[in-house]
């Protein structure tokens, strides 16, 4: 089966730091990908995590654990920008599952 | 950069009329993807195809159809359009097991 959980939403406050988790069930796995979606735009890629560990790109990084089904997305010095959903999909075999997306405020 | 390109931003149709959004890519990926976006239900996968002519269901294929002809352009064909099918429309295309690369979206209203 496929099973992809994220939280519906989150609030933080603008400088802070934020970690944005990801579980997930599936009997083939080929990578895990992290998307932002602001409100009425199209996702974009954000970051890719295949092996165990954490990728970083400057404010954000992701990290991945294939033995636990866990992931999470890690945005540092948060801005007001930063407001959107962020979306966690993994690739099992040619299809993309994605979850249904974490609602992130960023507050002043 | 990769481009992927939809046709219209908006669209408004009428109910049982034959409905084409039209999705090109100009990267050679080799696989293209339909998805339809509804508030509290994400992404959901209508259809992907990961060759020229080849196309497979995902989880929502009823009341569409697809053509890919071309490796660049990958169509969405709503058969006999109803108001259920009012939604975000996005398209996107990859390298296998790579970063997908989506397009602007279609919003598309069945009246």
């Amino acid at each position: 089966g496929q099973n992809i959980d994220q939280p519906t939403e989150m609030t933080a406050t603008e400088g802070a730091i934020v970690q944005i988790n990801c579980t997930y069930q599936t009997s083939g796995f080929n990578g895990l990908f992290w998307y932002q979606q602001h409100a009425g735009e199209a996702p974009t890629f954000l970051s890719y995590n295949v092996l165990d560990g954490l990728e970083e790109k400057g404010r954000f990084s992701s990290f991945l654990s294939r033995s636990k089904g866990y992931s999470y997305l890690l945005l540092k010095e948060l801005q007001m920008k930063d407001s959107a959903s962020y979306l966690c999909a993994y690739i099992g075999t040619y299809k993309y599952i994605f979850g249904t997306g974490t609602r992130l405020k960023v507050l002043a | 950069d990769v481009k992927v390109t939809q046709s219209s931003r908006y669209l408004v149709k009428r109910t049982g009329e034959k409905v084409f959004l039209e999705c090109v890519q100009d990267m050679d990926h080799e696989n293209m993807f339909w998805y339809r976006q509804d508030p509290g239900l994400g992404l959901r996968l209508i259809y992907f195809s990961y060759d020229v002519k080849m196309k497979e269901k995902g989880d929502i294929p009823e009341g569409y159809s697809v053509s890919r002809e071309k490796k660049e352009r990958f169509s969405l064909i709503l058969e006999s359009a109803s108001t259920n099918q009012t939604s975000m429309y996005l398209c996107a295309s990859s390298f296998t097991y790579q970063p997908q690369h989506f397009g602007d979206g279609t919003r598309l209203s069945i009246l």
